[in-house]
Protein backbone atom coordinates (compact mmCIF):
# COMPACT_ATOMS: atom_id res chain seq x y z
CA UNK A 1 0.00 0.00 0.00
CA UNK A 2 1.22 3.29 -1.17
CA UNK A 3 1.16 5.91 1.50
CA UNK A 4 2.85 8.89 -0.77
CA UNK A 5 2.02 9.20 -4.16
CA UNK A 6 3.50 10.50 -7.22
CA UNK A 7 1.33 10.13 -9.97
CA UNK A 8 3.07 11.31 -12.54
CA UNK A 9 6.43 9.77 -13.45
CA UNK A 10 7.78 12.66 -15.69
CA UNK A 11 7.32 16.03 -16.50
CA UNK A 12 8.49 18.85 -19.19
CA UNK A 13 8.63 21.78 -18.58
CA UNK A 14 9.79 25.15 -21.06
CA UNK A 15 12.90 27.29 -19.17
CA UNK A 16 11.58 30.28 -17.30
CA UNK A 17 7.52 28.32 -17.26
CA UNK A 18 6.27 27.20 -13.71
CA UNK A 19 6.87 23.41 -13.08
CA UNK A 20 4.23 22.06 -10.71
CA UNK A 21 4.90 18.72 -8.82
CA UNK A 22 1.97 16.91 -7.26
CA UNK A 23 2.25 14.46 -4.15
CA UNK A 24 -0.35 12.86 -2.69
CA UNK A 25 -0.36 10.82 0.75
CA UNK A 26 -2.98 8.36 2.67
CA UNK A 27 -1.71 8.18 6.11
CA UNK A 28 -3.68 11.28 8.09
CA UNK A 29 -0.39 10.73 11.03
CA UNK A 30 1.82 12.09 8.81
CA UNK A 31 2.88 15.63 10.11
CA UNK A 32 5.52 16.73 7.80
CA UNK A 33 6.26 16.94 4.37
CA UNK A 34 9.83 17.28 2.63
CA UNK A 35 10.99 17.76 -1.19
CA UNK A 36 13.78 16.02 -2.19
CA UNK A 37 15.77 16.16 -5.54
CA UNK A 38 17.88 13.76 -7.12
CA UNK A 39 20.62 13.50 -9.75
CA UNK A 40 21.72 9.74 -10.98
CA UNK A 41 23.85 8.13 -8.59
CA UNK A 42 24.02 10.76 -5.88
CA UNK A 43 21.96 10.90 -2.92
CA UNK A 44 19.27 13.05 -2.47
CA UNK A 45 19.20 17.16 -1.73
CA UNK A 46 16.97 18.83 0.73
CA UNK A 47 14.98 21.61 -0.85
CA UNK A 48 12.35 22.60 1.56
CA UNK A 49 9.75 21.28 3.90
CA UNK A 50 6.74 21.79 5.78
CA UNK A 51 4.91 21.15 8.52
CA UNK A 52 0.97 19.99 8.86
CA UNK A 53 0.30 23.19 10.77
CA UNK A 54 1.21 25.47 7.04
CA UNK A 55 -0.16 25.41 4.03
CA UNK A 56 2.50 27.33 2.42
CA UNK A 57 6.00 27.67 2.78
CA UNK A 58 8.19 29.44 0.37
CA UNK A 59 12.31 29.57 -0.60
CA UNK A 60 13.11 31.35 -3.69
CA UNK A 61 12.36 29.76 -6.32
CA UNK A 62 10.57 26.91 -4.84
CA UNK A 63 7.27 26.75 -3.05
CA UNK A 64 5.61 24.07 -1.24
CA UNK A 65 1.99 24.25 -0.89
CA UNK A 66 -0.32 21.59 1.38
CA UNK A 67 -4.06 21.14 1.73
CA UNK A 68 -4.42 18.55 4.22
CA UNK A 69 -8.32 18.28 3.65
CA UNK A 70 -7.27 17.08 0.36
CA UNK A 71 -4.15 15.07 1.52
CA UNK A 72 -2.65 16.89 -0.92
CA UNK A 73 1.01 18.45 -1.43
CA UNK A 74 2.64 20.25 -4.57
CA UNK A 75 5.86 21.89 -5.32
CA UNK A 76 5.88 24.97 -7.63
CA UNK A 77 9.37 25.71 -9.28
CA UNK A 78 9.06 29.16 -10.73
CA UNK A 79 11.18 30.03 -13.00
CA UNK A 80 12.21 27.09 -13.87
CA UNK A 81 15.61 26.25 -15.10
CA UNK A 82 17.37 23.72 -17.00
CA UNK A 83 19.71 23.11 -13.82
CA UNK A 84 16.42 21.91 -12.33
CA UNK A 85 16.02 18.74 -14.33
CA UNK A 86 16.42 16.04 -11.99
CA UNK A 87 13.96 13.48 -10.49
CA UNK A 88 12.13 14.80 -7.40
CA UNK A 89 10.67 12.70 -4.46
CA UNK A 90 8.23 13.91 -2.13
CA UNK A 91 8.80 12.56 1.78
CA UNK A 92 6.44 12.57 4.51
CA UNK A 93 7.06 11.64 8.17
CA UNK A 94 5.82 11.79 11.68
CA UNK A 95 2.99 10.25 14.04
CA UNK A 96 3.49 9.03 16.88
CA UNK A 97 6.90 9.86 17.55
CA UNK A 98 8.10 8.50 13.99
CA UNK A 99 11.49 10.14 12.52
CA UNK A 100 11.27 7.83 9.42
CA UNK A 101 10.51 9.12 5.60
CA UNK A 102 7.97 7.60 3.16
CA UNK A 103 9.28 8.52 -0.01
CA UNK A 104 6.91 8.46 -3.12
CA UNK A 105 8.69 7.14 -6.39
CA UNK A 106 9.45 10.12 -7.75
CA UNK A 107 9.00 12.70 -10.63
CA UNK A 108 11.50 13.17 -13.47
CA UNK A 109 11.50 17.18 -14.24
CA UNK A 110 12.92 18.11 -17.82
CA UNK A 111 13.23 21.54 -18.15
CA UNK A 112 13.53 22.42 -21.85
CA UNK A 113 15.79 25.65 -22.53
CA UNK B 1 22.38 22.53 4.69
CA UNK B 2 23.98 20.17 6.89
CA UNK B 3 26.61 17.89 5.61
CA UNK B 4 26.55 14.35 5.41
CA UNK B 5 29.27 11.64 3.65
CA UNK B 6 29.38 8.16 2.19
CA UNK B 7 32.55 6.22 2.15
CA UNK B 8 33.48 4.83 -0.27
CA UNK B 9 31.50 6.10 -3.01
CA UNK B 10 31.46 2.88 -5.16
CA UNK B 11 33.18 -0.61 -4.30
CA UNK B 12 33.27 -3.73 -6.58
CA UNK B 13 33.67 -6.81 -4.75
CA UNK B 14 34.16 -10.70 -5.01
CA UNK B 15 30.45 -12.79 -4.21
CA UNK B 16 30.88 -13.89 -0.95
CA UNK B 17 33.05 -10.75 0.81
CA UNK B 18 31.98 -8.39 2.95
CA UNK B 19 31.51 -4.76 2.60
CA UNK B 20 31.44 -2.23 4.68
CA UNK B 21 29.86 1.27 4.16
CA UNK B 22 30.59 4.50 6.21
CA UNK B 23 27.94 7.27 6.92
CA UNK B 24 29.40 10.29 8.47
CA UNK B 25 27.62 13.67 9.60
CA UNK B 26 30.16 16.16 9.39
CA UNK B 27 29.08 19.05 10.75
CA UNK B 28 25.55 17.77 13.61
CA UNK B 29 25.15 15.49 15.76
CA UNK B 30 22.96 12.73 14.89
CA UNK B 31 21.37 9.93 17.26
CA UNK B 32 19.66 8.61 14.21
CA UNK B 33 20.41 7.87 11.30
CA UNK B 34 18.98 5.72 8.41
CA UNK B 35 20.14 3.47 5.28
CA UNK B 36 17.97 3.45 2.32
CA UNK B 37 18.50 1.08 -1.21
CA UNK B 38 17.58 2.40 -4.27
CA UNK B 39 17.38 0.33 -7.14
CA UNK B 40 17.22 1.14 -10.85
CA UNK B 41 14.54 3.89 -11.58
CA UNK B 42 13.05 2.99 -8.45
CA UNK B 43 12.32 4.53 -4.88
CA UNK B 44 14.43 4.67 -2.18
CA UNK B 45 14.07 1.44 0.31
CA UNK B 46 13.96 2.46 4.24
CA UNK B 47 16.29 -0.87 4.91
CA UNK B 48 16.69 0.09 8.73
CA UNK B 49 17.18 2.85 11.60
CA UNK B 50 19.93 3.06 13.24
CA UNK B 51 20.14 4.23 16.65
CA UNK B 52 23.36 5.65 18.28
CA UNK B 53 24.00 3.13 21.26
CA UNK B 54 21.46 0.62 20.40
CA UNK B 55 20.27 -2.01 17.80
CA UNK B 56 19.45 -1.08 14.89
CA UNK B 57 15.43 -1.80 13.75
CA UNK B 58 14.98 -3.67 10.61
CA UNK B 59 11.90 -2.68 7.98
CA UNK B 60 10.30 -6.27 6.64
CA UNK B 61 11.96 -7.99 4.64
CA UNK B 62 15.45 -6.77 5.14
CA UNK B 63 17.64 -9.54 6.86
CA UNK B 64 19.53 -8.46 10.12
CA UNK B 65 22.44 -11.02 10.06
CA UNK B 66 23.11 -9.93 6.15
CA UNK B 67 23.25 -6.32 6.79
CA UNK B 68 25.04 -5.19 9.75
CA UNK B 69 24.97 -1.53 11.25
CA UNK B 70 26.45 -0.26 14.05
CA UNK B 71 26.06 3.19 15.41
CA UNK B 72 29.10 3.68 17.44
CA UNK B 73 29.22 7.18 17.90
CA UNK B 74 26.93 10.35 17.29
CA UNK B 75 28.54 11.20 13.90
CA UNK B 76 29.17 7.78 12.45
CA UNK B 77 26.92 4.48 11.33
CA UNK B 78 28.55 1.84 9.76
CA UNK B 79 26.62 -0.56 6.76
CA UNK B 80 28.23 -4.21 6.65
CA UNK B 81 26.70 -6.64 3.56
CA UNK B 82 27.79 -9.56 5.04
CA UNK B 83 29.03 -12.71 2.00
CA UNK B 84 27.73 -10.13 -0.44
CA UNK B 85 26.04 -11.76 -3.44
CA UNK B 86 25.17 -10.35 -7.00
CA UNK B 87 22.04 -9.62 -5.92
CA UNK B 88 23.01 -7.24 -3.37
CA UNK B 89 24.45 -5.07 -6.22
CA UNK B 90 22.72 -1.69 -5.86
CA UNK B 91 22.87 2.00 -4.67
CA UNK B 92 22.89 2.15 -0.58
CA UNK B 93 22.02 5.77 0.44
CA UNK B 94 22.35 6.45 4.35
CA UNK B 95 20.74 9.68 5.96
CA UNK B 96 21.44 11.46 9.55
CA UNK B 97 18.38 13.11 11.04
CA UNK B 98 18.92 16.66 12.55
CA UNK B 99 16.22 18.66 14.41
CA UNK B 100 16.40 21.85 15.11
CA UNK B 101 13.71 23.51 17.56
CA UNK B 102 10.28 22.22 16.16
CA UNK B 103 11.98 21.51 12.41
CA UNK B 104 13.60 18.02 11.68
CA UNK B 105 15.46 16.99 8.62
CA UNK B 106 16.93 14.33 7.20
CA UNK B 107 20.40 15.01 5.03
CA UNK B 108 21.36 12.65 2.93
CA UNK B 109 24.71 11.15 2.23
CA UNK B 110 26.23 11.08 -1.40
CA UNK B 111 25.23 7.30 -1.95
CA UNK B 112 27.63 4.25 -2.51
CA UNK B 113 27.38 1.82 -5.42
CA UNK B 114 27.89 -1.74 -4.89
CA UNK B 115 28.49 -4.15 -7.49
CA UNK B 116 28.96 -7.41 -6.37
CA UNK B 117 31.07 -9.82 -9.49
Amino acid sequence: DQQVKQNSPSLSVQEGRISILNCDYTNSMFDYFLWYKKYPAEGPTFLISISSIKDKNEDGRFTVFLNKSAKHLSLHIVPSQPGDSAVYFCAAGGGAGSYQLTFGKGTKLSVIP
Amino acid sequence: GAVVSQHPSWVICKSGTSVKIECRSLDFQATTMFWYRQFPKQSLMLMATSNEGSKATYEQGVEKDKFLINHASLTLSTLTVTSAHPEDSSFYICSARKTSGQQETQYFGPGTRLLVL
